[in-house]
């Protein structure tokens, strides 16, 4: 099983600043099947970056996703009010799928 | 648009069953694979099980390994995760969730609001 690592933990961040997430894998991600999502209290997931960089439909240009391997960031080069936020990366190359344990984004 | 409606949670004694069933609109439902995606009350997201578009393909997390059994019907456009043994650690709201593709090997772009399920005496 793929274990997904992700840091910080929480990032306490003002509107305007850039975010940079990061999602370090246990083994090598087949193809880049690595994607992110974003999850806002008392909502489903949303999909943000599949493929690692590929953004889902309706993700506006800031989101940013890079990587490949064990290394994978995420990035919102400034923030707006409803980027904060709890995301996720999952793995979905090999089974188990597994998940990161999530980061918070939260306003400082 | 695509639309999933989860059902059939609720409170459940330890040991017994409960099947969790999502209804699929607005997409082909048979070229899509699909999975179940479950979160513990306060905690994160933990994939729990995939199956194929066609259904040939099942796939599940070691947590539930031969206690649960993914399956669909699609004439009925209907998911389905037939759960036994229940542990309190199955306690969580379950997401029925959509892939991007007819293999489990895609990420997912759909997701329902989730039934919860409550395992306790």
């Amino acid at each position: 099983e793929i274990v997904l690592t992700q840091s910080p933990g929480t990032l306490s961040l003002s509107p305007g600043e850039r975010a940079t997430l990061s999602c370090r894998a246990s083994q090598s991600v087949s193809s880049s099947y690595l994607a992110w999502y974003q999850q806002k209290p008392g909502q489903a997931p949303r999909l943000v970056i599949y493929g690692a960089s590929s953004r889902a439909t309706g993700i506006p240009d800031r989101f940013s996703g890079s990587g490949s391997g064990t290394d994978f960031t995420l990035t919102i080069s400034r923030l707006e009010p409803e980027d904060f936020a709890v995301y996720y990366c999952q793995q979905y190359g090999s089974s188990p799928q597994t998940f990161g344990q999530g980061t918070k984004l939260e306003i400082k | 648009e695509v639309q999933l409606l989860e059902s059939g949670g609720g409170l459940v004694q330890p040991g017994g069953s409960l099947r969790l069933s999502c209804a699929a609109s607005g997409f082909t439902f048979s070229s899509y694979a699909m999975s179940w995606v479950r979160q513990a009350p306060g905690k994160g997201l933990e994939w729990v099980s995939g199956i194929s578009g066609g259904g040939g393909g099942t796939y599940y997390a070691d947590s539930v390994k031969g206690r649960f059994t993914i399956s669909r019907d699609n004439s009925k456009n209907t998911l389905y995760l037939q759960m036994n043994s229940l542990r309190a650690e199955d306690t969580a709201l379950y997401y029925c969730a959509k892939t991007q593709g007819s293999s489990v090997y895609y990420s997912s772009d759909s997701w329902g609001q989730g039934t919860l399920v409550t395992v306790s005496s």
